[in-house]
């Protein structure tokens, strides 16, 4: 039973191209959550999706970022018109149910670096 | 003031040594979770617990919703523990609040 799997693990772009990381979550699960982590400091909540739903993205920046969970396929994060400080990790979660009351499985996280 | 403390952010400890590292917060919850962050970066949920205690292997964890205080402990510790622990708290929606993390390096 393969974990939460994120692609690519690292990734390098230029200031102004397009990010897209990509999540697919453990099998049963249909709870995704993304964090990011940016250098040395603490994990922060962005976007919380279901099949084809987002249910809250008060964690995710007004702009240039976005966030899919389709009916098929990985959930997608995906930063346009990167900047230095788009530079992090970001980590995927996925669960079976919702909220804080289930164990959320951890990907092991792609991390950007924006030249 | 963040909604989740956690002391202490960094901890020697020899092996073998009992360690403790606390968290406090400040928003309801439904369940705390302790989170493990290896050196390479990967996140490894370690407990979720709504009261009392609960225990795997040398790691026990114990909480006191009344005074909003979880600690994690670690029994005999050996150099393998050496990683940054997270306390995570959810809100009353899908957010999770966490914690900066205690960064523990057990020396042989």
């Amino acid at each position: 039973n393969a974990g939460v799997m994120q692609n690519p693990r690292h990734l390098v772009r230029r200031r102004g191209q397009e990010a897209r990381l990509r999540c697919s979550p453990m099998k049963g699960h249909s709870h995704v959550y993304w964090y990011r982590q940016l250098p040395e400091e603490g994990l922060k909540f962005m976007v919380y999706l279901q099949k084809e739903n987002i249910i809250d993205e008060s964690g995710m920046p007004k702009e240039r970022f976005s966030a899919e969970f389709p009916k098929e396929g990985p959930s997608i994060l995906r930063i346009q018109q990167v900047v230095r400080g788009d530079s992090a990790a970001y980590f995927c979660a996925s669960s079976t149910g919702t909220g804080g009351a289930e164990t959320q499985y951890f990907g092991p996280g792609t991390r950007l670096l924006v030249l | 003031k963040n909604e989740v403390e956690q002391s202490p952010q960094n901890l020697t400890a020899q092996e073998g040594e009992f360690i403790t590292i606390n968290c406090s917060y400040s928003v309801g919850i439904s369940a705390l979770h302790w989170l493990q962050q290896h050196p390479g970066g990967g996140i490894v949920s370690l407990f979720m617990l709504s009261s009392g205690k609960k225990k795997h292997g040398r790691l026990i964890a114990t909480i006191n919703i009344q005074e909003k205080h979880s600690s994690l402990h670690i029994t005999a510790s050996h150099p393998r523990d050496s990683a940054v622990y997270i306390c995570a708290v959810p809100n009353t929606g899908n957010q999770f609040y966490f914690g900066t993390g205690t960064s523990l390096t057990v020396i042989p």
